[in-house]
């Protein structure tokens, strides 16, 4: 019964190069949520996916950041020319459908360090 | 804007002891509360969900009350156990169309059980 499955767990980058964050939502789920949490910060909405579609980004960066859900494999959030200001913990997230009040299932994260 | 607001920051208290956090939230249109459990280094995971009409739930040891006319919540732990060590993060969620992803997070409180 695997859960919602990031990697990788953890990251170093350079600033000037580019992270790529995996996210396999679980079984049955065609819904992915990215969320970003600062140094002693709440989460933050980023973007929300459904299968090859975006649905809503507005909480994404709209310089260096995006993201992909294809048809086949997993969800992908990727940061060009990383800055020290991008290092923080990325939560993939899914759900069954896209209905309120609905759980949504958390993966363990990917923490970013651009150093 | 909307907003939430965890008190305390951070408590300490012994095993075996209750204890109970609290949460103010302005978000509007309200549509549903959600309490996660976050250990350091993980993923959150889901304790409960209520929506408008509920005003208590529980999960074994945790017991969540909403009271939506003063837009106020608390999660009551019971006889903690040192597992329960973790950070309660207060989530809400704004009634958008009957999307699910609209959430805004707390900064949550840092519980930690000293045997």
């Amino acid at each position: 019964n695997a859960g919602v499955m990031q990697n990788p767990r953890h990251l170093v980058r350079r600033r000037g190069q580019e992270a790529r964050l995996r996210c396999s939502p679980m079984k049955g789920h065609s819904h992915v949520y990215w969320y970003r949490q600062l140094p002693e910060e709440g989460l933050k909405f980023m973007v929300y996916l459904q299968k090859e579609n975006i649905i809503d980004e507005s909480g994404m960066p709209k310089e260096r950041f995006s993201a992909e859900f294809p048809k086949e494999g997993p969800s992908i959030l990727r940061i060009q020319q990383v800055v020290r200001g991008d290092s923080a913990a990325y939560f993939c997230a899914s759900s069954q459908t896209g209905t309120e009040g609905n759980t949504i299932y958390f993966g363990e994260g990917s923490w970013l360090t651009v150093v | 804007k909307n907003q939430v607001e965890q008190s305390p920051q951070s408590l300490i208290i012994l095993e075996g002891k209750n204890c109970t956090l609290q949460c103010n939230y302005t978000v509007s249109p309200f549509s549903n509360l959600r309490w996660y459990k976050q250990d350091t280094g993980r993923g959150p995971v889901s304790l409960t969900i209520m929506t408008f009409s509920e005003n208590t739930k529980s999960n074994g040891r945790y017991t969540a009350t909403l009271d939506a006319d003063t837009k106020q919540s608390s999660l009551h732990i019971t006889a903690s156990q040192l597992s329960d060590s973790a950070s309660y993060i207060c989530v809400v969620s704004a009634d958008s169309g009957g999307s699910n992803y609209k959430l805004t997070f707390g900064k949550g409180t840092l519980l930690t059980v000293n045997p």
